[in-house]
């Protein structure tokens, strides 16, 4: 089973619709992270969390919220879609950077979204 | 603020022939620097990184990294290419300027090794 688990890996919407992307991981890492990424443009932070207590904004955030259910678990909403979060979204995680540590980043497959 | 830079979006390389794909950064203080693979339908995989010491750093799959401090750079280098190798490639930096220990990613390079 993989590290990093998205769900769905692929989903078409129409415009106005909710939409959530749930990623789970079993590394045991604390830190979560949810990116973006679309041609050309790299990989952009959305949203990343250090703790189930902590929820941090990325780059990108207005028009998705994340909830931190547990240590394992971080999902991605997007309340209402509109046809330009059409992207292929990334769950990460990574230990913290310390102590030997050097807090690489451990992907999940991706979603793709596409919305009409 | 810190960037990085991968200022080309391809490269063709012929099966057997060196390789290297680019990346230059900006950082305010130590960097922090990373290369990740993307292959068709997956996720980024972790290749090397580069937190101190050597400048030349070895990676999965025979891949090396040079980091260089005077012209910011830390390009990709394998020293004999395959066709597998064709994917995309991410360079990447952790912010330290915020704070929050964040990574920045470069817009990625997409490597074609012709048979």
């Amino acid at each position: 089973d993989a590290d990093v688990t998205q769900t769905p890996r692929n989903r078409i919407t129409k415009t106005g619709k909710r939409i959530m992307l749930e990623c789970s991981q079993t590394k045991g890492h604390d830190r979560m992270y949810w990116y973006r990424q679309d041609p050309g443009l790299g990989l952009r932070l959305i949203y990343y969390s250090f703790d189930v207590k902590d929820i941090n904004k990325g780059e990108i955030s207005d028009g998705y919220s994340v909830s931190r259910q547990a240590q394992a678990k971080f999902s991605l909403s997007l309340e209402s879609a509109i046809p330009n979060q059409t992207a292929l979204y990334f769950c990460a995680t990574s230990d913290y950077f310390g102590q030997g540590r050097t807090g690489e980043l451990f992907f999940g497959e991706g979603s793709r979204l596409t919305v009409l | 603020a810190q960037s990085v830079a991968q200022p080309e979006d391809q490269v063709n390389v012929a099966e057997g022939n060196p390789l290297t794909v680019k990346c230059t950064y900006s950082v305010s203080g130590n960097p922090y620097l990373f290369w990740y693979v993307q292959y068709p339908n997956r996720g980024l995989q972790f290749l090397l990184k580069y937190i101190t010491g050597d400048n030349l750093v070895k990676g999965s799959y025979g891949f090396e990294a040079e980091f260089n401090k005077s012209q910011t750079s830390f390009h990709l280098k394998k020293p004999s290419a395959l066709v597998s190798d064709s994917a995309l490639y991410f360079c990447a930096v952790r912010d330290w300027g915020s704070g929050t220990y964040k990574y920045i990613f470069g817009t990625g390079t997409r490597l074609k090794v012709l048979a």
